[in-house]
């Protein structure tokens, strides 16, 4: 199973807007709504930050959003604030149980 | 406060063996399917295996199918993997997460296991 795709990296202005994207096959993303999104501080755990394409755990701010189109997955934060710069991870439920993580995506906030 | 505490991890010589094991509390355990997903050294996430709420059903990665195996106690809240015929490239920091929506809601801090000679 390959790893899904990510920019290697994006930024934005505070206040800005910055999308991610996450490609991955008709047998991945483009076969099941479970994409998920995590942030990652430097010697931190993952955080989820959207689960089941679009959804967002309780605590996460409306600032984080995500959507799906075909293979495709993308994750938008809007507002952009210092403490939004981190890796981005998505993830995707590639059946039988199994999972797939993306390449990763450092967000830096200009 | 959900808590997951990994431990377990060291330094291993190739072909050598670990047990890790994934310590859980602040909420109901067995009633969640859990994960290992590991971390190399600066790179991202790589799902490893997962296990149903009742341990009656195991999954994992190509890369690690036939050399890991990931075990349960519930009475314990207590989840484990067993890692044999480790490989250099099994070098990484092991993680255990719970469920949420077919993804990972809450990571543990992880355990560091490095395979070298």
């Amino acid at each position: 199973q390959s790893a899904l795709t990510q920019p290697p990296s994006a930024s934005g202005s505070p206040g800005q807007s910055v999308t991610i994207s996450c490609t991955g096959t008709s047998s991945d993303i483009g076969a099941y709504d479970y994409v998920s999104w995590y942030q990652q501080h430097p010697g931190k755990a993952p955080k989820l930050m959207i689960y089941e394409v679009a959804k967002r755990p309780s605590g996460v701010p409306d600032r984080f959003s995500g959507s799906k189109s075909a293979n495709t997955a993308s994750l938008t934060v809007s507002g952009l604030q210092a403490e939004d710069e981190a890796d981005y991870y998505c993830s995707s439920y590639s059946g039988t149980k199994h999972h797939v993580f993306g390449t990763g995506t450092k967000v830096t906030v200009l | 406060e959900v808590q997951l505490v990994e431990s377990g991890g060291g330094l291993v010589q190739p072909g050598g063996s670990l047990r890790l094991s994934c310590a859980a509390s602040g909420f109901g355990f067995g009633g969640n399917w859990m994960s290992w997903v590991r971390q190399a050294p600066g790179k991202g996430p790589e799902w490893v295996a997962s296990i149903k709420e009742d341990g009656s059903e195991k999954y994992y990665a190509d890369s690690v199918k036939g050399r890991f195996t990931i075990s349960r106690d519930n009475a314990r809240n207590s989840m484990y993997l067993q890692m044999n015929s480790l490989r250099v490239e099994d070098t990484a920091l092991y993680h255990c997460a719970t469920h949420r929506g077919r993804g990972f809601g809450y990571w543990g801090q992880g355990t560091l296991v490095t395979v070298s000679s």
